[in-house]
Order: C-alpha cells, then structure tokens, then sequence
C-alpha cells in the first residue's frame, strides 16, 4: 500500500534558525515525490517534484532532496513569512492520484 | 479563470441532509480532482476526473458520495444523508494533464460542518 509519513508534526523555529522536515514513503515504483505548502483558509501551493534519487531542487530559502526511501525538506535562515503546513505526496500506482502524508506545521518567530 | 474556484467557501448542514459542493477548475485544465482534508489530517484522495475516461473513484468513502463532472469544467461533489464525520474542507485541485505529468493546482476548500 503507498504511503507516505512526514516528520516531526509540528517544528518551532527562531528566525534564521536553519532546519530540515522529513518524508519517507512507500510506493512501488515512485513516479513523482512532490512537496506542497499549505497556508491556513488555503489550498496547497506547489513547491517542487523530485523524481529520481539524488535529484535536489531549490527555491529561495527551501531546499528540496530525495533518496530511494525518503525526502527532506531543507529550510535555509526561515523567516517568519515560511511559517505554513508543508505537505509531501507521492504518486500512486495507478497514476491518478497524489497520496499524501499529514503535513509538518512549521512556526517560524522573529 | 485564473485559478480553481470552489463554492460554497462555507457550508453549515445538519445532520441528514444532503449537500453540493461545486468546483470551477482553471480553463483547460483537462484532469480534476477532489480530496477531503479533516481536522489535523492530511489530503485524503476522493476522486479523478480525466477528459472523457471514466472518472477514478476508487477514494470515495460510501455510496453516500458521488460526484459528477461535465466534460471539461464544472464538477460537483454531492454528499447525501450527511453525517458528522463527513464535516471536513473538502479541497478541488486541476491539472493540464494527468497528475504523473503535472503538477495540482487547488482551490481553497470549501468547508463543511455537519451539527
């Protein structure tokens, strides 16, 4: 069955304190690991794909990289403004849908 | 349109009652989705709509769901017989071609709350 655990659930950061969150998964053959960021009253809002291991993409403060079991979520001197739910998904077998774990609120204060 | 838009953003039904939850996906966006999100949990799959292939509904939780899409736009959720475990934001997401190609542009939810 795919699956998909992020870790820790919650993260509280100072501002400019640099952290990671955690995804690993379980899927047969993954076709796509995708992060999302979710602001509270809004839908998810795309962040990366990473198909492949060892593939790393990056996007201002937030670093993205996978592994044949997992992927992390780098955060670079957070500033308050990153504070939000971060969701990561996998593709399922069938194609059709993206599985998602619970997400990993992170607060980031001044 | 310039995103996905859901409507009602709010719903308040009591128990028993049936309800519509409609989604405006972004224009030529060829597949759609629906996802349920409860309190504290993650993106629970409902189902997918692509082009004109039979939509994929293996997510829906009990025949007490069912959902519809006309060809390539409006897509509604419909809930009968509502229960309280059914309150919920129930988010749609569209995407140019099939989520294995692309990425998911969602909405922001509407949110169902079941006395």
């Amino acid at each position: 069955e795919d699956q998909v655990t992020q870790s820790p659930e919650a993260l509280r950061l100072q501002e400019g304190e640099s952290s990671s969150l955690n995804c690993s998964y379980t899927v047969s053959g993954l076709r796509g690991l995708f992060w999302y960021r979710q602001d509270p009253g809004k839908g998810p809002e795309f962040l990366f794909t990473l198909y492949s291991a060892g593939e790393e993409k990056e996007k201002e403060r937030l670093k993205a990289t996978l592994t044949k079991k997992e992927s992390f979520l780098h955060i670079t001197a957070p500033k308050p403004e990153d504070s939000a739910t971060y969701l990561c998904a996998v593709l399922n077998q069938a194609g059709t849908a993206l599985i998602f774990g619970k997400g990993t609120t992170l607060s980031v204060s001044s | 349109g310039a995103g996905v838009s859901q409507s009602p953003s709010n719903k308040v039904t009591e128990k028993g009652k049936d309800v519509e939850l409609r989604c405006d996906p972004i224009s030529g966006h060829t597949a759609l989705y629906w996802y349920r999100q409860r309190l504290g949990q993650g993106l629970e799959f409902l189902i997918y709509f692509q082009g004109n292939s039979a939509p994929d509904k293996s997510g829906l939780p009990s025949d007490r769901f069912s959902a519809e899409r006309t060809g390539e736009s409006v897509s509604t959720l419909t809930i009968q017989r509502t229960q309280q475990e059914d309150s919920a934001v129930y988010l749609c997401a569209s995407s140019f071609r099939p989520s294995g190609a692309n990425v998911l542009t969602f909405g922001a939810g509407s949110r169902l709350t079941v006395l």
